[in-house]
């Protein structure tokens, strides 16, 4: 079955930027969406089709692709970002979705 | 503006059928752009996509749980419905319901809280 591969955990200073990837067989031909969940809560959606950010959602948030790697890239981290991150996409059918494993951000 | 709520049992045993309910508010759930779709969580792990379907009953369903998963959808209503059969602990886990896009832009948008069910006996 396909499969989405996140780094486990990332740390980063407040202030600086965090950078999460996922990667895929399948990303060169399907978009990539990104989610925040902090605990206790429902995730929320930060990137869609690779690059795009809901209204609402902070600037600093972005995201790119290149190949079969997507980033999210967080500018300017500040404590409240301090979450868990999920990379999803769907298959190269575009039949079945799937979620990377997720990301623990934490905020040093 | 449009919320999702999900409702069933908190408790089932194993072997038998966990049934869950999503209901669609401050919108419809006919709509031509969206599916609806199942996403579950285990405690403390990651999230699992279950399966989604269209308001005209077209469906997609995980590969590792398509035999024992089925998602109906009642526009009358305005739910759409979870039944996985044959339970067992591993099935444990707070259950989304949500919305997604369609056509190639498949995020999910839209999710309600979340329901925790527990297997056991």
């Amino acid at each position: 079955s396909y499969e989405l591969t996140q780094p486990p955990s990332v740390s980063v200073s407040p202030g600086q930027t965090a950078r999460i990837t996922c990667s895929g067989d399948a990303l060169p031909k399907q978009y990539a969406y990104w989610y925040q969940q902090k605990p206790g809560q429902a995730p929320v959606l930060v990137i869609y089709k690779d690059s795009e950010r809901p209204s609402g959602i902070p600037e600093r948030f972005s995201g790119s692709s290149s190949g079969t790697t997507v980033t999210l890239t967080i500018s300017g981290v500040q404590a409240e970002d301090e979450a868990d991150y999920y990379c999803q996409s769907a298959d190269s059918s575009g039949t079945s979705w799937v979620f990377g494993g997720g990301t623990k951000l934490t905020v040093l | 503006q449009l919320q999702l709520q999900e409702s069933g049992p908190g408790l089932v045993k194993p072997s038998e059928t966990l049934s869950l309910t999503c209901t669609v508010s401050g919108g419809s759930i006919s709509s031509s752009s969206y599916y609806w779709g199942w996403i579950r969580q285990p405690p403390g792990k990651g999230l699992e996509w279950i399966g989604s379907i269209y308001y005209s009953g077209s469906t997609y369903y995980n590969p590792s749980l398509k035999s024992r998963v089925t998602i109906s959808v009642d526009t009358s209503k305005n739910q759409f419905s979870l039944k996985l059969s044959s339970v067992t602990a591993a099935d444990t886990a707070v259950y989304y319901c949500a919305r997604s896009g369609c056509c190639g832009e498949w995020y999910f948008d839209l999710w309600g809280r979340g329901t925790l069910v527990t297997v056991s006996s």
